[in-house]
Protein backbone atom coordinates (compact mmCIF):
# COMPACT_ATOMS: atom_id res chain seq x y z
CA UNK A 1 0.00 0.00 0.00
CA UNK A 2 1.45 3.11 -1.04
CA UNK A 3 2.48 6.08 1.81
CA UNK A 4 -0.09 8.70 0.34
CA UNK A 5 -3.05 8.20 -2.07
CA UNK A 6 -5.10 10.42 -3.72
CA UNK A 7 -7.75 9.95 -6.29
CA UNK A 8 -6.15 11.70 -9.51
CA UNK A 9 -9.04 13.31 -11.21
CA UNK A 10 -9.45 15.26 -12.92
CA UNK A 11 -11.79 17.70 -10.98
CA UNK A 12 -13.56 19.30 -13.39
CA UNK A 13 -15.77 22.55 -12.15
CA UNK A 14 -16.95 25.83 -13.34
CA UNK A 15 -15.64 29.06 -11.63
CA UNK A 16 -17.42 30.01 -8.45
CA UNK A 17 -18.04 26.09 -7.60
CA UNK A 18 -17.23 23.95 -4.64
CA UNK A 19 -14.40 21.23 -5.43
CA UNK A 20 -13.29 18.95 -2.56
CA UNK A 21 -10.87 15.72 -2.23
CA UNK A 22 -9.41 13.60 -0.16
CA UNK A 23 -6.02 12.40 0.47
CA UNK A 24 -5.34 8.99 2.82
CA UNK A 25 -2.26 8.20 4.93
CA UNK A 26 -0.93 4.69 5.65
CA UNK A 27 1.03 5.38 8.88
CA UNK A 28 -0.74 6.11 12.14
CA UNK A 29 2.01 7.76 13.22
CA UNK A 30 2.33 10.32 10.83
CA UNK A 31 2.38 14.09 12.89
CA UNK A 32 2.97 16.56 9.75
CA UNK A 33 0.48 17.04 7.24
CA UNK A 34 0.61 19.89 4.11
CA UNK A 35 -1.07 20.84 0.93
CA UNK A 36 1.06 21.72 -2.24
CA UNK A 37 0.49 23.15 -5.60
CA UNK A 38 2.07 22.32 -8.97
CA UNK A 39 1.29 24.25 -11.77
CA UNK A 40 2.33 22.30 -15.00
CA UNK A 41 6.05 21.64 -15.35
CA UNK A 42 6.47 24.18 -12.36
CA UNK A 43 7.67 23.60 -8.61
CA UNK A 44 5.29 22.11 -6.14
CA UNK A 45 5.13 25.44 -3.77
CA UNK A 46 3.41 24.89 -0.29
CA UNK A 47 -0.65 26.15 0.00
CA UNK A 48 -1.40 25.35 3.51
CA UNK A 49 -0.50 23.14 6.44
CA UNK A 50 -3.37 21.48 8.05
CA UNK A 51 -3.63 21.08 11.30
CA UNK A 52 -5.10 18.77 14.12
CA UNK A 53 -8.76 21.25 14.63
CA UNK A 54 -8.49 22.08 10.66
CA UNK A 55 -7.85 25.41 9.47
CA UNK A 56 -8.79 28.02 7.03
CA UNK A 57 -6.86 30.09 4.20
CA UNK A 58 -8.94 32.65 2.52
CA UNK A 59 -11.69 29.70 -0.01
CA UNK A 60 -9.32 27.05 1.16
CA UNK A 61 -10.53 24.72 3.73
CA UNK A 62 -8.19 22.04 5.14
CA UNK A 63 -9.46 19.09 7.44
CA UNK A 64 -7.67 16.42 9.29
CA UNK A 65 -9.55 13.08 10.67
CA UNK A 66 -7.07 11.04 12.18
CA UNK A 67 -9.39 8.24 13.09
CA UNK A 68 -9.87 7.20 9.52
CA UNK A 69 -6.30 8.36 8.23
CA UNK A 70 -6.92 11.08 5.64
CA UNK A 71 -6.86 14.82 5.23
CA UNK A 72 -8.90 16.35 3.14
CA UNK A 73 -9.03 20.33 0.97
CA UNK A 74 -12.02 22.08 -0.03
CA UNK A 75 -11.73 25.30 -2.28
CA UNK A 76 -14.87 27.37 -2.26
CA UNK A 77 -15.81 29.86 -5.05
CA UNK A 78 -13.14 28.63 -7.35
CA UNK A 79 -11.20 30.74 -9.96
CA UNK A 80 -9.71 29.87 -13.26
CA UNK A 81 -6.15 30.51 -11.59
CA UNK A 82 -6.88 27.67 -8.63
CA UNK A 83 -6.87 24.81 -12.16
CA UNK A 84 -3.51 22.90 -10.61
CA UNK A 85 -2.78 19.59 -9.29
CA UNK A 86 -3.10 19.37 -5.35
CA UNK A 87 -0.37 17.05 -3.62
CA UNK A 88 -1.21 15.86 -0.71
CA UNK A 89 1.93 15.41 2.16
CA UNK A 90 2.89 14.03 4.96
CA UNK A 91 5.90 13.53 7.33
CA UNK A 92 5.58 10.47 9.66
CA UNK A 93 6.82 10.85 13.02
CA UNK A 94 10.02 9.07 13.48
CA UNK A 95 10.45 9.95 10.12
CA UNK A 96 12.09 12.93 10.96
CA UNK A 97 13.55 14.52 7.82
CA UNK A 98 11.35 13.27 4.93
CA UNK A 99 7.92 14.16 3.60
CA UNK A 100 5.80 11.27 2.02
CA UNK A 101 4.17 13.38 -1.07
CA UNK A 102 0.74 11.80 -3.31
CA UNK A 103 0.86 11.46 -6.71
CA UNK A 104 -1.61 14.58 -6.69
CA UNK A 105 -4.79 15.12 -7.18
CA UNK A 106 -5.73 17.51 -10.65
CA UNK A 107 -8.02 20.58 -10.83
CA UNK A 108 -9.03 22.56 -13.65
CA UNK A 109 -11.91 25.34 -12.96
CA UNK A 110 -13.24 26.30 -16.67
CA UNK A 111 -15.07 29.63 -17.84
CA UNK B 1 14.97 36.97 -2.04
CA UNK B 2 16.59 33.98 -4.04
CA UNK B 3 15.31 30.66 -1.85
CA UNK B 4 16.89 27.70 -3.56
CA UNK B 5 18.56 28.02 -6.90
CA UNK B 6 18.78 24.94 -9.15
CA UNK B 7 21.18 25.26 -12.38
CA UNK B 8 20.69 24.22 -15.29
CA UNK B 9 17.23 24.45 -15.91
CA UNK B 10 17.34 22.13 -19.24
CA UNK B 11 19.58 19.91 -20.26
CA UNK B 12 20.40 17.16 -22.34
CA UNK B 13 22.91 14.08 -22.18
CA UNK B 14 24.01 11.59 -24.16
CA UNK B 15 23.87 7.78 -22.54
CA UNK B 16 26.70 7.73 -20.67
CA UNK B 17 27.40 11.43 -20.20
CA UNK B 18 28.30 12.83 -16.73
CA UNK B 19 26.81 15.72 -15.36
CA UNK B 20 26.29 17.54 -12.11
CA UNK B 21 22.77 19.44 -11.23
CA UNK B 22 23.82 22.32 -8.55
CA UNK B 23 21.26 23.24 -6.04
CA UNK B 24 21.68 25.87 -3.55
CA UNK B 25 19.91 27.90 -1.07
CA UNK B 26 20.07 31.14 1.09
CA UNK B 27 17.82 30.45 3.64
CA UNK B 28 20.32 28.66 6.01
CA UNK B 29 18.64 25.46 5.85
CA UNK B 30 19.77 22.84 7.56
CA UNK B 31 17.93 19.99 5.61
CA UNK B 32 18.36 19.66 1.99
CA UNK B 33 16.41 17.09 -0.93
CA UNK B 34 16.75 16.49 -4.30
CA UNK B 35 13.58 14.37 -5.73
CA UNK B 36 12.59 13.26 -9.22
CA UNK B 37 9.39 13.53 -11.00
CA UNK B 38 8.37 11.65 -14.14
CA UNK B 39 5.56 12.85 -16.53
CA UNK B 40 2.22 12.22 -14.60
CA UNK B 41 4.15 10.76 -11.42
CA UNK B 42 4.42 12.34 -8.16
CA UNK B 43 7.83 12.54 -6.20
CA UNK B 44 10.44 10.49 -5.38
CA UNK B 45 13.20 11.44 -3.38
CA UNK B 46 16.47 10.77 -4.60
CA UNK B 47 18.89 11.45 -1.70
CA UNK B 48 18.77 13.92 1.07
CA UNK B 49 21.37 15.79 3.66
CA UNK B 50 19.93 16.95 7.63
CA UNK B 51 22.85 19.04 7.71
CA UNK B 52 26.81 19.57 6.33
CA UNK B 53 28.37 16.63 5.76
CA UNK B 54 25.63 14.20 6.00
CA UNK B 55 23.66 12.33 3.70
CA UNK B 56 21.86 9.66 2.81
CA UNK B 57 19.71 7.92 0.50
CA UNK B 58 15.84 7.89 -1.05
CA UNK B 59 13.85 5.58 -2.21
CA UNK B 60 15.87 5.99 -5.92
CA UNK B 61 19.24 6.38 -4.82
CA UNK B 62 21.04 3.99 -7.58
CA UNK B 63 22.85 6.57 -10.58
CA UNK B 64 22.99 9.53 -8.30
CA UNK B 65 25.49 11.00 -5.84
CA UNK B 66 25.21 13.66 -3.69
CA UNK B 67 27.91 15.30 -1.59
CA UNK B 68 26.97 18.39 1.39
CA UNK B 69 30.17 20.68 2.26
CA UNK B 70 28.10 23.73 3.02
CA UNK B 71 25.13 24.19 4.24
CA UNK B 72 24.24 26.47 1.14
CA UNK B 73 25.31 23.61 -1.38
CA UNK B 74 23.64 20.85 -2.37
CA UNK B 75 24.92 18.73 -5.65
CA UNK B 76 23.51 16.29 -7.48
CA UNK B 77 25.84 13.73 -9.90
CA UNK B 78 25.02 11.51 -12.56
CA UNK B 79 28.12 9.61 -13.38
CA UNK B 80 26.96 7.59 -16.40
CA UNK B 81 23.91 9.03 -17.80
CA UNK B 82 21.01 6.57 -18.85
CA UNK B 83 17.48 6.82 -20.54
CA UNK B 84 15.85 5.84 -17.44
CA UNK B 85 17.21 9.33 -16.53
CA UNK B 86 15.21 11.56 -17.76
CA UNK B 87 12.88 13.35 -15.43
CA UNK B 88 12.67 16.39 -13.95
CA UNK B 89 14.78 17.13 -11.14
CA UNK B 90 13.49 19.35 -8.31
CA UNK B 91 15.66 20.43 -5.15
CA UNK B 92 14.33 21.27 -2.78
CA UNK B 93 15.20 22.87 1.40
CA UNK B 94 13.68 22.68 4.73
CA UNK B 95 14.11 23.02 8.62
CA UNK B 96 13.59 21.29 11.67
CA UNK B 97 12.30 22.33 14.85
CA UNK B 98 12.06 20.13 18.07
CA UNK B 99 9.24 17.98 17.84
CA UNK B 100 7.66 19.47 20.98
CA UNK B 101 7.53 22.76 19.16
CA UNK B 102 6.31 22.07 15.27
CA UNK B 103 8.90 19.13 14.05
CA UNK B 104 9.43 19.43 10.11
CA UNK B 105 8.46 22.32 8.31
CA UNK B 106 7.35 22.55 4.78
CA UNK B 107 9.86 21.98 1.70
CA UNK B 108 10.88 25.32 -0.25
CA UNK B 109 11.56 23.77 -4.16
CA UNK B 110 13.82 25.15 -6.39
CA UNK B 111 12.65 25.59 -10.41
CA UNK B 112 13.85 22.55 -11.20
CA UNK B 113 15.82 20.73 -13.67
CA UNK B 114 14.64 19.37 -17.09
CA UNK B 115 16.92 16.62 -17.92
CA UNK B 116 17.02 14.69 -21.09
CA UNK B 117 18.87 11.56 -21.62
CA UNK B 118 19.38 10.35 -25.55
Amino acid sequence: RKEVEQDPGPFNVPEGATVAFNCTYSNSASQSFFWYRQDCRKEPKLLMSVYSSGNEDGRFTAQLNRASQYISLLIRDSKLSDSATYLCVVNKKGDDYKLSFGAGTTVTVRA
Amino acid sequence: NAGVTQTPKFRILKIGQSMTLQCAQDMNHNYMYWYRQDPGMGLKLIYYSVGAGITDKGEVPNGYNVSRSTTEDFPLRLELAAPSQTSVYFCASSYYRDRERSGLQPQHFGDGTRLSIL
